[in-house]
């Protein structure tokens, strides 16, 4: 059975600054996917990242990285230069398999609040 | 990519009666999920939703209660049915796309209010 486990249930970091995301997970599928959604107060899931188990490099997207450790099986969300628009809940997700016909299964969530 | 829309984005429905929940994609998609959001906790899987076939039903999760349509590649409906208070939570329909698997999507998603 898949897991994924978000440690931190909140988080503060002063704008401007680096924040990182904890997430680690739980499969026995060597195919897999790592997603990282942001959800603002008004409910929609923001996709930010994408990191497959194969990728030989860490997946970026602007201020966005993904701090990928195999071994580990974490696979961190790191998000350069806080702004206080990034004041929302983060969930780390993974699909096994990578079929887009495969469900996402999500962690427990962090939010995160950027101090001005 | 893939645009989501569903309908209602809210809703306040009294318990006992039902709800139904469009989901419509701007592309053909195999499989639509549906997901639920209970207040303060994470998303969960109820069903997967494949074109020409009955829904596939997580554990907890039973087709009277949540009875789905799926017509066609690109709509699929979700019922709320016989509400509780309980059933209060954001609805979210999501797809895949993308060869490697790489792409998933969600809907706005429709956040019912049980009174």
């Amino acid at each position: 059975a898949q897991k994924i486990t978000q440690t931190q249930p909140g988080m503060f970091v002063q704008e401007k600054e680096a924040v990182t995301l904890d997430c680690t997970y739980d499969t026995s599928d060597p195919s897999y996917g790592l997603f990282w959604y942001k959800q603002p107060s008004s409910g929609e899931m923001i996709f930010l990242i994408y990191q497959g188990s194969y990728d030989q490099q860490n997946a970026t997207e602007g201020r966005y990285s993904l701090n990928f450790q195999k071994a580990r099986k974490s696979a961190n969300l790191v998000i350069s230069a806080s702004q206080l628009g990034d004041s929302a809940m983060y969930f780390c997700a993974m699909r096994e398999g990578f079929g887009a016909g495969n469900m996402l299964t999500f962690g427990g969530g962090t939010r995160l609040m950027v101090k001005p | 990519s893939a645009v989501i829309s569903q309908k209602p984005s809210r809703d306040i429905c009294q318990r006992g009666t039902s709800l139904t929940i469009q989901c419509q994609v701007d592309s053909q998609v195999t499989m639509m999920f549906w997901y639920r959001q209970q207040p303060g906790q994470s998303l969960t899987l109820i069903a997967t939703a494949n074109q020409g076939s009955e829904a596939t039903y997580e554990s907890g999760f039973v087709i009277d209660k949540f009875p789905i349509s799926r017509p066609n590649l690109t709509f699929s409906t979700l019922t709320v049915s016989n509400m509780s208070p309980e059933d209060s939570s954001i609805y979210l329909c999501s797809v895949g796309a993308g060869l490697t698997g790489g792409e998933q999507y969600f809907g706005p998603g429709t956040r019912l209010t049980v009174t």
